[in-house]
C-alpha cells in the first residue's frame, strides 16, 4: 500500500487531455514539493515535473503539474502514443523522514 | 554526459548478503547527495536510502532500516548499497539516483541492477 494514492490507470485517445491525481497528507504533499516521474516501458524513471509545477529542460510543455493542499495532479495535453507508460508522484514525508511514492498510474493511448 | 552504472545484482539465496555498486561519471560526484530506490517486478517505486554529498549524513526507509547500509567513495566516484538478511521481498531492480540541488528531486536515474532472491 503506497503512502501517496494514484489511480491505477488513465486511458485516453490521441490528442486528448489526461489528468492523473495524487493524494497524500499534511506530512508529505501538504508541506513539501511534489515531483512526477515518467517510466516508459523497459526504461528507468525520468524526472518529468519538479517542485510541483516546474519542467526540466527537454520536457514538452504538454506536461504540467499542479498542487493544492494535500493533493497534486499531472496533466498531459495533446496525448501522444509515445506518452504510454507509468507515471509516479513523489514527495518527501516529514513523518517518515524519507521519500514516498504513489503506486503509479498507467497511461494508455487507445 | 552524466552516467550512472549499477552493478552487483544477480541471484542470491535467502538470508545471504549482497553489495551493489554504482559507478558515476560525467559530473562532480562529490558535490551531490545520492539515493537508492528499488522497484519489485511489475510493481511501483520504493525509496530506500540517501547519503549526503560528503558521506556524513545517511537516512533509510523504516522498512529496511537495520538491514541496509549506504556508503560512498568520492575519490572513486562510487556509491554502494550493502544489504543483509535478504528475503524474497527484496527481489527488485535497484536504481542509484542523483539528487538535484536545484530541482530538489531525483534528477537522474541509472538503468538499474536486478537482484533476485531465490533458493
Amino acid at each position: 500500500q503506497s503512502v501517496l494514492t494514484q489511480p491505477p490507470s488513465a486511458p485516453g485517445t490521441p490528442g486528448q487531455r489526461v489528468t492523473i491525481s495524487c493524494s497524500g497528507s499534511s506530512s508529505n504533499i501538504g508541506n513539501n514539493y511534489v515531483f512526477w516521474y515518467q517510466q516508459l516501458p523497459g526504461t528507468a524513471p525520468k524526472l518529468l515535473i519538479y517542485r510541483n509545477n516546474e519542467r526540466p529542460s527537454g520536457v514538452p510543455n504538454r506536461f504540467s503539474g499542479s498542487k493544492s493542499g494535500t493533493s497534486a495532479s499531472l496533466a498531459i495535453s495533446g496525448l501522444r502514443s509515445e506518452d504510454e507508460g507509468n507515471y509516479y508522484c513523489a514527495a518527501r514525508d516529514d513523518g517518515l523522514s524519507g521519500w514516498v511514492f504513489g503506486g503509479g498510474t498507467k497511461v494508455t493511448v487507445l | 554526459q552524466v552516467q550512472l552504472v549499477e552493478s552487483g545484482g544477480g541471484v542470491v539465496q535467502p538470508g545471504r548478503s549482497l553489495t551493489l555498486s554504482c559507478a558515476a561519471s560525467g559530473f562532480t560526484f562529490g558535490s551531490f547527495d545520492m539515493h537508492w530506490v528499488r522497484q519489485a517486478p511489475g510493481k511501483g517505486l520504493e525509496w530506500l536510502a540517501v547519503i549526503g554529498h560528503n558521506g556524513s549524513n545517511k537516512y533509510y526507509a523504516k522498512s529496511v532500516k537495520g538491514r541496509l547500509s549506504i556508503s560512498r567513495d568520492n575519490s572513486k566516484s562510487l556509491l554502494y548499497l550493502s544489504m543483509n538478511s535478504l528475503t524474497t521481498e527484496d527481489t527488485a531492480i535497484y536504481y542509484c539516483i542523483i539528487y538535484g540541488s536545484g530541482t530538489l528531486g531525483f534528477d537522474y536515474w541509472g538503468q538499474g541492477t536486478l537482484v533476485s532472491v531465490s533458493s
